[in-house]
C-alpha cells in the first residue's frame, strides 16, 4: 500500500516566494497533520484536520502560514511571503480511527 | 501543560551493547505512549505503542514499559546494530476526553552504533 505522499522531496526559493507543499495521505484515513522539523525546536504541529475540517491550528506561526484540505485525499501548506526562518523540514501524517499516525517522508524547504 | 522530556543526545554505542533511553512525560489525563523512529532522510516511523498502565510495547527487540508510577516510557535494547543508528522519538496525546491523535513529542535523541 503506497505511504502518505509528499511534493515536493526539496524546495528552494528565495525569500518573499509563495510556497505550497503537498500532502496525499492514506486512502482511508481521516485525520491529517502537519509538521514542522528543525533543529531548535524539534517537531512541531502546526495544524490538522479531522474528515477535511481543520480542528487545532494553534500550531500555526503566523498568518503567512495557511493551509487547506479540499477533499479527503489532498492537503497544501501555503508559505506567503516567505521567509529565511521558514527554512526547514515539514512532514504531513494521517491516521484512521484512534491508530497511530503514519508519516510522510518530509518536503525539505530552504528559503534563501 | 502537556509534555515529553527526553535525555539528551547524541548516544554513542558499540554494536551489540545495551540500550536505554529515557523518557518521561507530564500530562492531565491518561495518555497512550510512542516510540518513533526517523531514518536519515525519511519521515518518522512508528516503533511501538503502550496505550495504559503497565503495558509493555515491543517491536524489533526494542521495548517500553508504561510506568504510570514514574511518569516514564523508557526505550531499551538488549544488543543494538548498526543498523539501528538513528533518531527516536518519544511521543504522548495527552490523554485528555476525546482522542484528537494529537502527538505531543519529546526533543529526539540521536542513536550511533559503532561496529
Amino acid at each position: 500500500d503506497a505511504g502518505v505522499i509528499q511534493s515536493p522531496r526539496h524546495e528552494v526559493t528565495e525569500m518573499g516566494q509563495e510556497v505550497t507543499l503537498r500532502c496525499k495521505p492514506i486512502s482511508g484515513h481521516n485525520s491529517l497533520f502537519w509538521y514542522r522539523q528543525t533543529m531548535m525546536r524539534g517537531l512541531e504541529l502546526l495544524i490538522y484536520f479531522n474528515n477535511n475540517v481543520p480542528i487545532d491550528d494553534s500550531g500555526m506561526p503566523e498568518d503567512r502560514f495557511s493551509a487547506k484540505m479540499p477533499n479527503a485525499s489532498f492537503s497544501t501548506l501555503k508559505i506567503q511571503p516567505s521567509e529565511p526562518r521558514d527554512s526547514a523540514v515539514y512532514f504531513c501524517a494521517s491516521r484512521t480511527g484512534d491508530q497511530p499516525q503514519h508519516f510522510g517522508d518530509g518536503t525539505r524547504l530552504s528559503i534563501l | 501543560g502537556d509534555s515529553v522530556t527526553q535525555m539528551e543526545g547524541p548516544v554513542t554505542l558499540s554494536e551489540e551493547a545495551f540500550l536505554t533511553i529515557n523518557c518521561t512525560y507530564t500530562a492531565t489525563g491518561y495518555p497512550s505512549l510512542f516510540w518513533y523512529v526517523q531514518y536519515p532522510g525519511e519521515g518518522l516511523q512508528l516503533l511501538l505503542k503502550a496505550t495504559k498502565a503497565d503495558d509493555k510495547g515491543s517491536n524489533k527487540g526494542f521495548e517500553a514499559t508504561y510506568r504510570k508510577e514514574t511518569t516514564s516510557f523508557h526505550l531499551e535494547k538488549g544488543s543494538v546494530q548498526v543498523s539501528d543508528s538513528a533518531v527516536y522519538f518519544c511521543a504522548q496525546n495527552g490523554g485528555g476526553s476525546g482522542n484528537t491523535g494529537k502527538l505531543i513529542f519529546g526533543q529526539g535523541t540521536t542513536l550511533q552504533v559503532k561496529p
